[in-house]
């Protein structure tokens, strides 16, 4: 079973920030956190990943809280190509020899 | 960088053949590549994990006859889905691990057996 829990589903309105939730209340000392989304009939593209600092890149942000049980990814400035169902993981050691397990992720939509 | 190629983006086979299914690194050495399938509105389940050189680890439920894969070299992968049915008819994608970014994915194959 997936270690994470998200809402099934969210809109945003586009040029608004977009802020996905994700609890990882098991999560354990080396074990990341990871994004991903994957836009209708593609292949799940890697967006951001953090220990437990916040991280920021040109796609995202990624604010874990200090416990390290939850997280929020921020789109800052969210556009209609942002659609797409983000999956929020934790891999150990940042990956390695095992597969992952998805779960539901949640299904952004935003909307004009 | 750690870009992962698939090829094809989709096919449409009939009843009983084969089809194969490759997936390529391509700035990047790979030495475990996965597979996953994803059916309509649900989300993707690992089916197997590939390793360079010896034989394909396969999750429960999958049938490694059916289901045929190939890791001969370390930036190449195939699946070959044998005597194809409709009910194999999904997205299948295919995964490696890198040293940045987690796991990178290919952009897929939609396979429909009709």
């Amino acid at each position: 079973d997936a270690k994470t829990t998200q809402p099934p589903s969210m809109d945003c309105a586009e040029g608004r920030a977009a802020n996905l939730p994700c609890n990882h209340s098991t999560i354990s000392g080396n074990e990341y956190v990871y994004w991903y989304r994957q836009i209708h009939s593609q292949g799940p593209q890697y967006i951001i990943h953090g220990l437990k600092n916040n991280e920021t890149n040109e796609m995202a942000s990624l604010i874990i809280t200090e416990d390290r049980k939850s997280s929020t990814l921020i789109l800052p400035h969210a556009t209609l190509r942002d659609t797409a169902v983000y999956y929020c993981i934790v891999i150990q050691g940042g990956g390695g020899a095992d597969g992952l397990t998805f779960g539901k992720g949640t299904h952004l939509i935003i909307q004009p | 960088g750690a870009v992962v190629s698939q090829h094809p983006s989709w096919v449409i086979c009939k009843s009983g053949t084969s089809v194969k299914i490759e997936c390529r690194s391509l700035d990047f050495q790979a030495t475990t590549m996965f597979w996953y399938r994803q059916f309509p509105k649900q989300s993707l389940m690992l089916m197997a994990t590939s390793n360079e050189g010896s034989k394909a680890t396969y999750e429960q439920g999958v049938e490694k006859d059916k289901f045929l894969i190939n890791h001969a070299s370390l930036t190449l992968s195939t699946l070959t889905v044998t005597s194809a049915h409709p009910e194999d008819s999904s997205f299948y994608i295919c995964s490696a691990s890198t040293q940045n970014y987690g796991y990178t994915f290919g952009s897929g194959t939609r396979l429909t057996v009709v």
